[in-house]
């Protein structure tokens, strides 16, 4: 299995809800990484998980809060967002600095 | 911080004709990888680069890594509908995650 899923594909919510995205691979990589994408830009990077362990945190807003439960799940909990963290926000794996894997992504738009 | 500065941003060409897009950097790179993202896709992994000088190939896809690490270029031969699409460059700081990308080159092709 080489892919990396990502849901929900789509997701809209207010400024005062919670909701959470999933990501899962089965492909034995031990590094995982949240990226946000705006429009025309490359992935910005939030987040990496190293062995199940947060080792990088780019300033991400705490309203952003990330989760590894085990090697092949991650998630992102989100909480009170603003309208300008709508963007496609990308999930990807990797072996150490070899070529990263990519989910499809959630569209996400925070009314 | 380490950047990895990407052009054209912008390449539109004519079904069967060849481009190049580059990619530079002031300091020497580890190794250095280029993705491909669809319109509407999620960015896909197409190759890593790491020896001074290397130039592999992918059908009509020539890809390049400076004898200095410092540079990179990504060549393509008569180029197809297919090839639409936004090409990143990224990058590796040394022992780290972190994978640094380039601006992105978009290319449109005309029938």
């Amino acid at each position: 299995d080489t892919e990396v899923t990502q849901t929900p594909k789509h997701l809209v919510m207010g400024m005062t809800n919670k909701k959470s995205l999933k990501c899962e691979q089965h492909m034995g990589h031990r590094a995982m990484y949240w990226y946000k994408q705006k429009a025309k830009k490359p992935p910005e990077l939030m987040f990496v998980y190293s062995y199940e362990k947060l080792s990088i945190n780019e300033s991400v807003p705490s309203r952003f809060s990330p989760e590894c439960p085990n090697s092949s799940l991650l998630n992102l909990h989100l909480h009170a967002l603003q309208p300008e963290d709508s963007a496609l926000y990308l999930c990807a794996s990797s072996q150490f600095d070899t070529g990263q894997f990519f989910g499809p992504g959630t569209r996400l738009t925070v009314l | 911080g380490q950047q990895v500065m990407q052009i054209p941003q912008y390449q539109h060409v004519q079904e069967g004709e060849d481009f190049t897009t580059y990619c530079n950097s002031s300091t020497t790179l580890s190794n250095i990888q280029w993705y491909k993202q669809r319109p509407g896709g999620h960015p896909v992994f197409l190759i890593q680069l790491v020896k001074s000088g290397e130039v592999k190939k992918q059908k009509r896809l020539t890809f390049q890594f400076g004898e200095a690490k410092k540079n990179s270029s990504l060549h393509i031969t008569a180029t197809q509908t297919t090839d639409v699409g936004t090409y990143f460059c990224a990058a590796h700081p040394n022992n780290d995650y972190k994978l640094s990308f380039g601006a992105g080159t978009t290319v449109t092709v005309r029938a």
